[in-house]
């Protein structure tokens, strides 16, 4: 079946650094591509909606500016955290669509800014 | 638009006993309906969908979900509990176009006890 790797999958930076997220389809072509933010035992909200070469299109309270989204690729997406803060701190899931493929998750990534 | 609704938080049924989530929708356009599954530190694995096809849709590991329009549901069932059941569980929503955004439920955690 269709797989996503996310990588890594915990992250420990300090505040004011950047963290760079990597999401993968390693066994499709992933047209879209969605970033999750999962706060504890809470649901997913998501974050923004990325399209192959195109830019990505941010939920309604969503800095872009902060959550650098880049889908360079029909395989890879990435999400870049800038001056990442503790507030930032929380669980980030992707999730890759395929023209076949119904939605596909990632592993999920913990970020924790100390 | 479309929303999912999960009462309750926490569910907690012995081995062996029913499982029943329940999850009701609204939505706009003719939905396709999801059942995913989290454990602990991981992403999301796919338990069951609608599409449009069957209403009785059976999953993985024993899960079984019905579509009933007149209702909007999509309860979650398994006949006979087991202890690696526990878990986070999460309703989702989407429409049938490409590119459509899953909206997720609140999630319920299934306890199961010996």
């Amino acid at each position: 079946g269709a797989v996503v790797s996310q990588h890594p999958s915990r992250v420990i930076c300090k505040s004011g650094t950047s963290v760079k997220i990597e999401c993968r389809s390693l066994d499709f072509q992933a047209t879209t591509m969605f970033w999750y933010r999962q706060f504890p035992k809470q649901s997913l909200m998501l974050m923004a909606t990325s399209n192959e070469g195109s830019k990505a299109t941010y939920e309604q309270g969503v800095e872009k500016d902060k959550f650098l989204i880049n889908h360079a690729s029909l395989t890879l997406s990435t999400l870049t955290v800038t001056s990442a803060h503790p507030e930032d701190s929380s669980f980030y899931i992707c999730s890759a669509e395929g023209p076949t493929e119904g939605y596909t998750f990632g592993s999920g990534t913990r970020l924790t800014v100390v | 638009a479309q929303s999912v609704t999960q009462l309750g938080s926490h569910v907690s049924v012995s081995e062996g006993a029913l499982v029943l989530l329940r999850c009701n929708y609204s939505s706009s356009v003719p939905p396709y309906l999801f059942w995913y599954v989290q454990y602990p530190n991981q992403g999301l694995q796919l338990l069951l969908k609608y599409t449009s096809a069957a209403t009785l849709v059976k999953g993985i590991n024993g899960f079984e979900a019905e579509f009933k329009k007149s209702e909007t549901s999509f309860h979650l069932t398994k006949p006979s509990a087991h202890m690696s059941d526990a878990a986070e569980y999460f309703c989702a929503v989407s429409g049938s176009g490409a590119n459509s955004k899953l909206t997720f439920g609140k999630g319920i955690t299934l306890s199961v006890r010996p």
